[in-house]
């Protein structure tokens, strides 16, 4: 089974400062996607960035990297250079590749706070 | 167009009533989902559909009736509902096929509230 875990429940960071998101997995698949996704207080779920089990190098989008570490299980995101508009919830999750519209595994969530 | 539209964006009911909840996608994709969110909890998945067809129920019951009338369109009838499933639905489509990390893509929710 697959498991995501987000040891962070809240994180603050001061603006323009640079901030990483723990997130650990587990799954026995050999392929898989990680994401990440920003949910602000409004409720949408937005998609950040992905990162592929068998992708060499880290991926990387805009100001949002993803720092994967296969051989330790961890897929943690960097915001580099903080907004206040980075204020949000931040959710890991999993999903099998070759999956027919299969299940995403979700991570229990960090709070981002942005502090001026 | 990548955007999920969902509707309405807030909904009130009581526990006898009967109402709707509405997503529509156009990307192309054939997969579509529903998911029920608790506040500071992940999304919990209760209903996928692929190529129209429901491919997934995770033990949702059964005052909780989806319907998919065609690709692009997703609905959550919703009857007889009680207080604890307020919640946030939210919708989300992706594309189906193999070798492909198929990425979700949300809408901006329902927030219903049961009284």
């Amino acid at each position: 089974a697959q498991k995501i875990t987000q040891t962070q429940p809240g994180m603050f960071v001061q603006e323009k400062e640079a901030v990483t998101l723990d997130c650990t997995y587990d799954t026995s698949d050999p392929s898989y996607g990680l994401f990440w996704y920003k949910q602000p207080s409004s409720g949408e779920m937005i998609f950040l960035i992905y990162q592929g089990s068998y992708d060499q190098q880290n991926a990387t989008e805009g100001r949002y990297s993803l720092n994967f570490q296969k051989a330790r299980k961890s897929a943690n995101l960097v915001i580099s250079a903080s907004q206040l508009g980075d204020s949000a919830m931040y959710f890991c999750a999993m999903r099998e590749v070759n999956t027919n519209a299969g299940k995403s595994t979700f991570g229990d969530g960090t709070t981002l706070t942005v502090k001026p | 167009d990548t955007e999920v539209t969902q509707t309405p964006k807030h909904l009130v009911m009581g526990m006898t009533n009967k109402k709707s909840l509405k997503c529509e996608q156009h990307m192309g994709h054939r997969a579509m989902y529903w998911y029920k969110q608790k506040a500071k909890k992940p999304p919990e998945l209760m209903f996928v559909y692929s190529y129209e067809k429901l491919s997934i129920n995770e033990s949702v019951p059964s005052r909780f009736s989806p319907e998919c009338p065609n690709s692009s369109l997703l609905n959550l009838h919703l009857h007889a509902l009680q207080p604890e499933d307020s919640a946030l639905y939210l919708c989300a489509s992706s594309q189906l096929g193999t070798g492909s990390y198929n990425e979700q893509f949300f809408g901006p929710g329902t927030r219903l509230t049961v009284l």
